[in-house]
């Protein structure tokens, strides 16, 4: 157990819905990161708040969005859903501001886009 | 793009065996690391060695770092079948302020 959780496990919804993942980090963790993991396109990084402050933006669609709260649990929106959007979503947590630091990942959110 | 790609993308071995998994990346790295993840699971933290760093020891895990040719192996000894599973490297890039992971190795270690 590495200490971050995300709810919820599995979501299934339709095309052209929202759904928000949710993530608590580590305690002490001020570090959260998005990732999206499909098939076809890998592990990919969508973005990285710390300490309540975007801190860094990778391949994140305009149609999804996050933010750290003060309490630093993260959530992470996605709008007008695509099939294409169907992925494991991972949330991973450090202690610093350092995207390079080592991460400990959650176990993820299965998003089904029917 | 990926960063790391590692080699080979599929390997099969019996329990007791040694497995050796490659990455090769593009840029320049402050560190790399190796990341396990089972089937659908989290991804979790094996080992991270600094880029002044060749060699690093983790239990029975062993990783070799080549700066000059820019990639990195990692040795599993004495594999088990619990050690079945995904495995990604993941480089921190000196240019962003991010970890870039590659496409991973599936290993599979059958008793």
């Amino acid at each position: 157990d590495s200490g971050v959780t995300q709810t919820p496990k599995h979501l299934i919804t339709a095309t052209g819905q929202r759904v928000t993942l949710r993530c608590s980090p580590r305690s002490g963790d001020l570090s959260v990161y998005w990732y999206q993991q499909s098939l076809d396109q890998g592990l990919q990084f969508l973005i990285q708040y710390y300490n309540g402050e975007e801190r860094a933006k990778g391949n994140i669609l305009e149609r999804f969005s996050a933010q750290q709260f003060p309490d630093l649990h993260s959530e992470l929106n996605l709008s007008s859903l695509e099939l294409g959007d169907s992925a494991l979503y991972f949330c991973a947590s450090s202690v610093g501001a350092s995207g390079k630091d080592e991460q400990f990942f959650g176990p993820g959110t299965r998003l089904t886009v029917l | 793009s990926q960063q790391g790609e590692e080699d080979p993308q599929a390997l099969s071995i019996q329990e007791g065996e040694n497995a050796t998994m490659n990455c090769s990346y593009k840029t320049s790295i402050n560190n790399l690391q190796w990341y396990r993840q089972n089937s659908g699971r989290g991804l979790v933290h094996l080992i991270l060695i600094r880029s002044n760093e060749r060699e690093k020891h983790s239990g029975r895990l062993r990783v070799t770092l080549d700066t000059s040719k820019k990639s990195s192996s990692l040795l599993i000894t004495a594999s088990r079948a619990a050690d079945t599973a995904s495995y990604f490297c993941a480089t921190g890039d000196t240019g962003f302020q991010k970890l870039v992971f590659g496409t991973g190795t599936r290993l599979l270690v059958s008793p």
